[in-house]
């Protein structure tokens, strides 16, 4: 099992521009989640999907936040427009009830 | 409100040492914990977790202790090894509920 798979493990780009994150849940795990980690706020959960379905987005920032989970193998974190306020580390997680698997994470800049 | 807190930011111990590393938790809705380690650059890993019908759980030089008459919960680490020096979270999970809610984070750092 490779685990859960996030791309790309870096990115930077300029305020204003759009930034998709992806991630791929461990094949059988019917949850995923979004996490995002800074140093002042340290890990906090944007959004989570069972069976593909959103189930809690009370986490997402604000409207230029978006993710979708078109099938139980991808899921995307969409930032538009990125603000430098968006730099942090993201992280995806799988899990099926317990143990939740967490990516090696996205770290993103924006300037 | 639901908050995970750490009572120590840091902790520094010989190699060899047992490291207790501690966690309050406010919602006594909770119903599992999971410990998590983290080294820089990567992800959280999972070292052990529990349910809240236990009390103790065990695992390769760790153990979990959970008390949820003062919601508090700890993990211990025997013969601290220099590879164990990362980050560690507790978070925990609201019954009903899928949400994992994260504490800050214990820096554990082994001097050899």
């Amino acid at each position: 099992d490779a685990g859960v798979i996030q791309s790309p493990r870096h990115e930077v780009t300029e305020m204003g521009q759009e930034v998709t994150l992806r991630c791929k849940p461990i094949s059988g795990h019917d949850y995923l989640f979004w996490y995002r980690q800074t140093m002042m706020r340290g890990l906090e959960l944007l959004i989570y999907f069972n069976n593909n379905v959103p189930i809690d987005d009370s986490g997402m920032p604000e409207d230029r936040f978006s993710a979708k989970m078109p099938n139980a193998s991808f899921s995307t974190l969409k930032i538009q427009p990125s603000e430098p306020r968006d730099s942090a580390v993201y992280f995806c997680a799988s899990s099926s009830n317990y143990g939740y698997t967490f990516g090696s994470g996205t770290r993103l800049t924006v300037v | 409100g639901e908050s995970v807190g750490l009572h120590l930011p840091t902790l520094s111990v010989q190699e060899g040492d047992n490291s207790i590393i501690n966690c309050a938790y406010s919602n006594s809705a909770s119903d599992y914990f999971i410990w998590y380690k983290q080294e820089s650059g990567k992800g959280p890993q999972f070292i052990i977790d529990i349910r809240s019908n236990m009390d103790k759980r065990q695992g390769q030089r760790v153990t979990v202790l959970l008390n949820k008459t003062v919601k508090h919960l700890s993990l211990q680490i025997a013969a601290t090894q220099p590879g164990d020096s990362a980050v560690y979270f507790c978070a925990e999970r609201k019954g009903g509920s899928e949400k994992l809610v994260f504490g800050k984070g214990t820096k554990l750092t082994v001097n050899p």
